[in-house]
């Protein structure tokens, strides 16, 4: 079965600074990867999603993520962070598990904080 | 507007009690989902309907019922609710029968659900 870690629970980065989200997945085959992003209150919006081609991709509000087979990693990045951008933020993989589960296995998210 | 609307928004209710929350979609997906969030956890999946009359088990389906009689509705029954049930719940759609793992899924708002 699939599985998604985010290493970092909680992420402080001040406002205009840089910022870069962990993701690693473990999977027997090429993934679909996702990046999620949950504002408070909200439900769950795809930032952008990996399946083939070119290994970095772009997303909505700038950012970006790049899919490294060797790693088993998909992380996310923003060159300059926003206060709107406090939020929380979840990698998924998709797969087929057979008898298990159809649809995203989701890591347990990264609570992003920005500093004034 | 293309959305997945659920309801009711916010719910206490006590052990026992049969409760349903409704989700519905007006972009004619066929597959549909149901996840919880709880925290520390992230989201896991509880049931997903492929096509109308089709649905299967998630990772957590343990005290809970769906039915898919019509595309755009896929309800959540809880027929005997406990408080392990208190959540976050969240209702997806996905444009294909693929989609569960392939294609972006769209979520509802969420419902919070409180079980004394």
């Amino acid at each position: 079965a699939q599985s998604v870690t985010q290493p970092d629970i909680h992420i402080t980065v001040s406002e205009g600074a840089s910022l870069e989200l962990r993701c690693n997945y473990s999977y027997g085959a090429t993934p679909y990867l996702f990046w999620y992003v949950q504002s408070p209150g909200q439900g769950l919006q795809l930032l952008l999603k990996y399946f083939s081609g070119d290994t970095l991709v772009q997303g909505i509000k700038g950012f970006e993520a790049e899919f490294k087979r060797s790693q088993s990693s998909f992380n996310l990045r923003k060159p300059s962070v926003h206060w709107s951008d406090a939020a929380e933020y979840f990698c998924a993989v998709g797969a087929r598990s057979g008898g298990g589960a159809d649809g995203l296995t989701f890591g347990k998210g990264t609570h992003l904080i920005i500093q004034p | 507007e293309a959305q997945v609307t659920q309801n009711p928004r916010y719910l206490i209710t006590v052990t026992g009690k049969k409760l349903t929350v409704t989700c519905s979609q007006n972009m004619n997906h066929e597959y549909m989902s149901w996840y919880r969030q709880d925290p520390g956890l992230g989201l896991r999946q509880i049931y997903y309907s492929m096509n109308v009359e089709v649905t299967d088990k998630g990772d957590v389906p343990e005290g809970y019922k769906v039915s898919r009689k019509e595309k755009r509705n896929f309800p959540l029954i809880l027929e005997s609710p406990s408080p392990n049930q208190t959540s976050l719940y969240f209702c997806a759609s996905s444009l294909d029968r693929d989609g569960g793992a392939r294609n972006e899924q769209f979520f509802g708002p969420g419902t919070r659900l409180t079980v004394l």
